[in-house]
């Protein structure tokens, strides 16, 4: 089945303690993003990345950091948690970035930061 | 940047139609989509519209695209309880989709 798959699904830290949300596509895709999700301010997102070793910043990109080794895989690393960093998170995939190519999402990591 | 807005909530009754709204910014969009979120889910796209249709159907769904006022509306039709969701829509900027805040449909049976 053609999925992105993140993991953990939920998450609770405290302040300070590096962690890593893992994102994993079955589709071959070539672009990958990062995106979190708090309430009235829709999707905005962290981080993306165009192909293997090309990464690139999103409009919210403090606190967070990525990599892509891999084309499948795409982890999303905070260093130093804070709590404004609780949110729900997600990652997503396309066959390229450009109009006319969809998003498929993975189901979403809640982290939680305290 | 773009900017993407919609209402936050929307409530109908069970059968009734919903109509969910978006302007958006960009005039250069080719795509216009619509997502839904279920709960406790990822987004699912729905549907979404070539920039040089008024309006695209299928099945329940209809949109209507005005981009001369750069007003995109998402219809559902004969509304049931799965409707229940978050719908955004969503523009495409140069490297990333930019998302509206998300409507909150509630159907009330």
């Amino acid at each position: 089945e053609a999925q992105v798959t993140q993991n953990p699904r939920y998450l609770i830290t405290v302040t300070g303690k590096k962690l890593t949300v893992t994102c994993s596509q079955n589709m071959n895709h070539e672009y990958m993003s990062w995106y979190r999700q708090d309430p009235g301010l829709g999707l905005r997102q962290i981080y993306y990345s165009m192909n293997v070793e090309v990464t690139d910043k999103g409009d919210v990109p403090e606190g967070y950091k990525v990599s892509r080794k891999e084309k499948r895989n795409f982890p999303l690393i905070l260093e130093s948690p804070s709590p404004n960093q609780t949110s729900l998170y997600f990652c997503a995939s396309s066959l390229a970035q450009g109009e006319g190519h969809g998003y498929t999402f993975g189901s979403g990591t809640r982290l939680t930061v305290v | 940047g773009e900017d993407v807005e919609q209402s936050l909530f929307l409530s109908v009754r069970e059968g009734d139609s919903s109509v969910i709204n978006c302007t958006y910014t960009d005039s250069s969009s080719t795509y216009l989509y619509w997502y839904k979120q279920e709960p406790g889910a990822g987004l699912q796209l729905l549907t979404y519209i070539f920039s040089n249709m008024d309006m695209k159907q299928d099945q329940r769904l209809t949109v209507l695209l005005n981009k001369k006022d750069k007003h995109l509306s998402l219809r559902i039709a004969d509304t049931q309880t799965g409707d229940s969701a978050i719908y955004f829509c969503a523009e495409h900027g140069a490297n990333n989709l930019f998302f509206g805040t998300g409507t909150r449909l509630t159907v009330i049976p």
